[in-house]
């Protein structure tokens, strides 16, 4: 079936330095994605989302990448903090329904 | 704004007992979901609910689980009997509802379930 899938499982970077987390999708049909963080204990927490009209959009510090042609998927972290260690999920969806489907995870790890 | 509400947090209990999880969504999300979340996996859906509708619950396991949502505001999601493999975090999710897809989901905190 469609899945939705992360190319690394964890990411360990020095505080400061910018981080990439990468993600490919094989749902042809789908046009809107979603990067989510999630922390111990937590559920996910929306961070940046990206329509397929678009391959580019940023945030606060984080920047999304979508390439269509190749189906994948990156969310950019600069200065990278403590307080963004936390398992980033991409999610994707088609505009004919409203069901996510989840990636597996990669594991950011910030060292001080 | 009070966000998703969870009960309980964590439960334990042995395979074939019963269990029942809570959801308040945030307060005018006519939309909520109940997922599912393994370790170290994404979280997949069990069923949405419109209201009170239960409008896609083609991934819940019907023979075991099932779920409701009365009055259109607060729901349950029960597993009857539990099985080792259950074991897994069920979370909750609210959005504004109607027929975007664009509204943002949001997440209550889970409940963790250990089934022995």
């Amino acid at each position: 079936g469609e899945s939705v899938g992360l190319h690394l499982p964890t990411l360990s970077v020095q505080e400061g330095d910018n981080s990439i987390i990468n993600c490919a999708y094989s749902n042809s049909a789908s046009d809107y994605f979603i990067w989510y963080k999630q922390e111990s204990g937590k559920g996910p927490q929306f961070i940046i989302d990206i329509r397929s009209n678009m391959d580019k959009r940023q945030g606060q510090r984080v920047t999304v990448l979508l390439n269509k042609t190749v189906k994948h998927l990156s969310l950019q972290i600069a200065a990278t903090q403590p307080g963004d260690s936390a398992v980033y999920f991409c999610a994707e969806r088609e505009t004919s329904g409203s069901r996510l489907t989840f990636g597996e995870g990669t594991q950011l790890t910030v060292n001080p | 704004e009070a966000g998703v509400v969870q009960s309980p947090r964590y439960k334990i209990i042995e395979k074939k007992q019963p269990v029942a999880f809570w959801c308040n969504p945030i307060s005018g999300h006519n939309t909520l979901y109940w997922y599912r979340q393994n370790l170290g996996q994404g979280p997949e859906l069990l069923i949405r609910y419109e209201n009170e509708e239960a409008v896609d619950d083609s991934q819940l396991p019907k023979d075991r689980f099932s779920a409701e949502r009365l009055k259109g505001v607060d729901s349950t999601l029960k597993i009857q009997p539990a099985e080792l493999g259950d074991s897994a975090v069920y979370l909750c999710a609210s959005s504004l509802g109607g027929t975007s897809v664009y509204n943002e989901q949001f997440f209550g905190p889970g409940t963790r379930l250990t089934v022995l």
